[in-house]
């Protein structure tokens, strides 16, 4: 089953605690991008990487840290720092072979008390 | 950063009529742009898209036109269905590796 994975669905954690979501794709894409998205504030790019071990900030990066060691993987991870961490949270990848076109996770959706 | 704007940020319609949604952007070197559907509860897809040498293309009941002077584009479903029920993002890009996601424009279509 080809395609892009995100886990867990939802998340639940307490204030003062970072948190990794995780990101997976079998696509053989070479770029991934970390979004947020926010009732009526559309997605906005967190982070963006696109070859393995390098990534770019994106508009809003303060308080989220990512790595890429691995084509394949791209995780998140939320800390303490991010001052309204709940939201719900997109992966996507995409190729730059002909197409830009992003193919997006199913999301996880994370709360902080 | 591009400065991107979707109007109208909701719209109904009654099944059958068509449905057009603008985004303005601002940065003059955006050379792609995409519109992606998202259903509730569901991911973004994207439905169509076009590239800046590329003044309109269609997809069935789908279209985007470009304008590039005036710096927008425009989504158009003609013939709507309940289906086509969902939020629907533009999402111009200079280069493929930074995307400027809209607000958004909520569709229903009243059956």
């Amino acid at each position: 089953d080809g395609g892009i994975t995100q886990s867990p669905k939802y998340l639940f954690r307490k204030e003062g605690q970072n948190v990794t979501l995780s990101c997976e794709q079998n696509l053989n894409h070479d770029a991934m991008y970390w979004y947020r998205q926010d009732p009526g504030q559309g997605l906005r790019l967190i982070y963006y990487s696109q070859i393995v071990n390098d990534f770019q900030k994106g508009d809003i990066a303060e308080g989220y840290s990512v790595s890429r060691e691995k084509k394949e993987s791209f995780p998140l991870t939320v800390t303490s720092a991010q001052k309204n961490p709940t939201a719900f949270y997109l992966c996507a990848s995409s190729t730059f072979a002909g197409t830009y076109e992003q193919y997006f996770g199913p999301g996880t959706r994370l709360t902080v008390t | 950063g591009e400065n991107v704007e979707q109007h109208p940020s909701t719209l109904s319609v009654q099944e059958g009529d068509s449905a057009v949604i603008k985004c303005t952007y601002s940065d003059s070197a955006s050379n792609y742009f995409p519109w992606y559907k998202q259903e509730l509860g569901k991911r973004p897809q994207l439905i169509i898209d076009i590239r800046s040498n590329v003044g309109e293309k269609k997809d069935q009941r789908i279209a985007v036109t470009l304008n590039k002077t005036a710096k927008h584009f425009s989504l158009h479903i003609t013939e709507t269905q309940p289906e086509d029920s969902a939020v629907y993002f533009c999402a111009p890009s200079d280069t493929g590796n930074q995307f400027y996601f809209g607000t958004g424009t909520s569709l229903t279509v009243i059956p």
